[in-house]
């Protein structure tokens, strides 16, 4: 079993329509939950990044944590054709003492929004 | 500004070819990693540079030697790859603190690599 699952799609969505993304975890240790948007050919963009369970909102965006359910999710609203792009998981637990952190990705999610 | 910057951006070489892909921060973080990602699948961690310092090589080919010349710059000299390593090469940084919390990573544009 991997250490976070995520459904990597296609998901094909019309403009304007509510998009939940979501992964799952196993490792109990992970605190920090973050989601990566990464378009084609380009490197991963820090789009939120959350502590704990809980939830944060950053414009269209709102992340969830559910960490009794190890379940984290992504929504995004009012979808453009522009946030087409593929959506990373990633956590990690603390800090090593070294000053470093190791991130686990998931999969990652394809998403499509289509006028 | 939290903008992390790689060269080239593209990069073609043979099996005998010896070449280095860089990278540049200057948000003054002290942790920098490269990552390797294929296509269609997440990033995977190569190295962890700590404080210029190699923390973490994930069991990476000796064909690919990290450098950290000082706390801004990064370095991956390449020599002797196989077509297998073509790849997007992805450079981060954080912060690095020891705070007891995690920091976030912030990914260049990579370099996108192909070996003939």
């Amino acid at each position: 079993q991997k250490e976070v699952e995520q459904d990597p799609g296609p998901l094909s969505v019309p403009e304007g329509a509510i998009v939940s993304l979501n992964c799952t975890y196993s490792n109990s240790a992970f605190q920090y939950f973050m989601w990566y948007r990464q378009y084609s050919r380009k490197g991963p963009e820090l789009l939120m990044y959350t502590y704990s369970s809980g939830n944060k909102e950053d414009g269209r965006f709102t992340a969830q944590v559910d960490k009794s359910s190890k379940y984290i999710s992504l929504f995004i609203r009012d979808s453009q054709p522009s946030d087409s792009a593929t959506y990373l998981c990633a956590m990690s637990a603390s800090t090593f003492s070294g000053g470093y952190n190791k991130l686990i990705f998931g999969a990652g999610t394809r998403l499509a929004v289509h006028p | 500004d939290t903008e992390v910057t790689q060269t080239p951006k593209h990069l073609v070489m043979g099996m005998t070819n010896k070449k280095s892909l860089k990278c540049e921060q200057h948000m003054g973080h002290r942790a920098m990693y490269w990552y390797k990602q294929k296509a269609k699948k997440p990033p995977e961690l190569m190295f962890v540079y700590s404080y210029e310092k190699l923390s973490i090589n994930e069991s990476v080919p000796s064909r690919f030697s990290p450098e950290c010349p000082n706390s801004s710059l990064l370095n991956l000299h390449l020599h002797a790859l196989q077509p297998e390593d073509s790849a997007l090469y992805l450079c981060a940084s954080s912060q690095g603190k020891t705070s007891g919390k995690t920091d976030t990573q912030y990914f260049g544009p990579g370099t996108r690599l192909t070996v003939l």
